[in-house]
């Protein structure tokens, strides 16, 4: 069975940095580009992030580029979204999802307050 | 960005009865290759969104096959066919021609 497990979510203040892992199993995660998604209290879904395979090519979006990095260690079978300079409007629900599967993480919660 | 725009909003539907959900995207959703790039998803409360159909009619492994999609280009149609109490949630649907996935607002289904 496939399964995606988030971690590292927590409460930051503002301006501060976190780190979110992925951890995959039940897939040949080296084969399957990786996706971040994220979900505010009460919001629908926002595409954050993407790596492919390699790690070569990642992609953004507009209100996260410059802060966030997304990475990834296929020896792990786990990738990383480093999240820097946090502002209240980051606080969401952080989702992985394995590209072209439909298989998502359970989430995990970050909280950007003082 | 592809914007993505679903219909209705809200939809209160009695047990038994079909429900419909509609989403049209901002351009084409075809590939090269023939597939539609969209995929339906139901999110529970409290929970992950979980897929039920992908490439627009493809429904994904365990969905019941009261749950169909169609569509092409830029139209798109989810149908239940007879709605059930676990079938409550927000649905959404979702781009992935692009890298740069876009979700529609999302449809809340619930039972009247």
């Amino acid at each position: 069975e496939v399964q995606l497990a988030e971690s590292g979510g927590g409460l930051v203040q503002p301006g501060g940095s976190l780190r979110l892992s992925c951890a995959a199993s039940g897939i040949k995660f080296s084969t399957y580009s990786m996706t971040w998604v994220r979900q505010a209290p009460g919001g629908g879904l926002e595409w954050v992030s993407a790596i492919n395979t390699v790690g070569s090519n990642t992609y953004y979006a507009s209100s996260v580029r410059g802060r966030f990095t997304i990475s990834r260690d296929n020896s792990k079978n786990t990738t990383y979204l480093q999240m820097s300079s946090l502002r209240a409007d980051d606080t969401a629900t952080y989702y992985c999802a394995a590209a072209g599967t439909g298989v998502w993480g359970q989430g995990t919660l970050v909280t950007v307050s003082s | 960005e592809i914007v993505m725009t679903q219909s209705p909003v809200s939809l209160p539907v009695t047990p038994g009865e079909p429900a419909s959900i509609s989403c049209r995207s901002s351009q084409s959703l075809m590939h090269s290759n023939g597939h539609n790039y969209l995929d339906w998803y139901l999110q529970k409360p409290g929970k992950a969104p979980q897929l039920l159909i992908y490439l627009a009619s493809n429904r994904a492994s365990g969905v019941p096959d009261r749950f169909s999609g169609s569509g092409s280009d830029r139209d798109f149609t989810l149908k239940i066919s007879r709605v059930q109490a676990e079938d409550v949630g927000v649905y959404y649907c979702m781009q992935a021609l692009q890298t740069q996935y876009t979700f529609g607002q999302g449809t809340k289904l619930e039972i009247k």
